[in-house]
């Protein structure tokens, strides 16, 4: 069955330092790899996603992310984080005969002065 | 103009009552979803809509029933209210069911008392 892990349930980091959050994730087939962020309220917000070619992957706010069918992983990095980056970030797949996102449990990250 | 757009976005109400969640997409998309997140955060799908066909219903209790007029709308109806259905509900499209990213609405933070 597929699933997705997110095996950090909350980071905290200081501001300026690099951040990334583990995904690994166990599918069939090759996967469809989004990761969302949720600020506090508000919906969920797509970062960056993978479908195929390059597995380095850039999304908005200066997120990245590496695709290693290896280690079916999919980790979600930034060089430099800010406080504005505090919030819930989510990894989930897709793809196939699945029709639907399969969601991780989420990482909460928060950002200390 | 919000591309997928959920009312209302709190909704109180006593244990028994009947309730509504409305869900539109003016982003063309063929598949619509509803998402349940708890409160630890985490996001289960219930169900899934293409062209306003029923494709996925997650073992959800049949006390909820999705309806959809039409491919840019899905509404949520809830009978019989229960304290356990209390989450926050998110209305999802996106153009092909699972392949690719899902655009989320705001949320719908609903409270049984």
């Amino acid at each position: 069955a597929q699933s997705v892990t997110q095996p950090d349930i909350h980071i905290t980091v200081s501001e300026g330092a690099s951040l990334e959050l583990r995904c690994n994730y166990s599918y069939g087939a090759t996967p469809y790899l989004f990761w969302y962020v949720q600020s506090p309220g508000q919906g969920l917000q797509l970062l960056l996603k993978y479908f195929s070619g390059d597995t380095l992957v850039q999304g908005i706010k200066g997120f990245e992310a590496e695709f290693k069918r290896s280690q079916s992983s999919f980790n979600l990095r930034k060089p430099s984080v800010h406080w504005s980056d505090a919030a819930e970030y989510f990894c989930a797949v897709g793809g196939g005969a699945t029709n639907k996102l399969i969601f991780g449990t989420g990482t909460l990250l928060a950002v200390q002065p | 103009d919000t591309a997928v757009s959920q009312t209302p976005k709190y909704l109180v109400t006593q244990m028994g009552n009947d309730k509504s969640i409305k869900c539109e997409q003016n982003l063309g998309h063929d598949t619509m979803y509803w998402y349940k997140q708890d409160s630890k955060k985490f996001l289960k799908i219930m169900f899934s809509y293409n062209n306003k066909e029923l494709i996925i219903n997650e073992t959800v209790p049949n006390r909820f029933s999705p309806k959809s007029p039409d491919k840019a709308h899905l509404n949520l109806h809830i009978n019989s209210l229960e304290l356990g259905d209390s989450a926050v509900y998110f209305c999802a499209s996106s153009q092909v069911s699972g392949e690719t990213e899902a655009f989320f609405g705001q949320g719908t933070r609903l409270t049984v008392v």
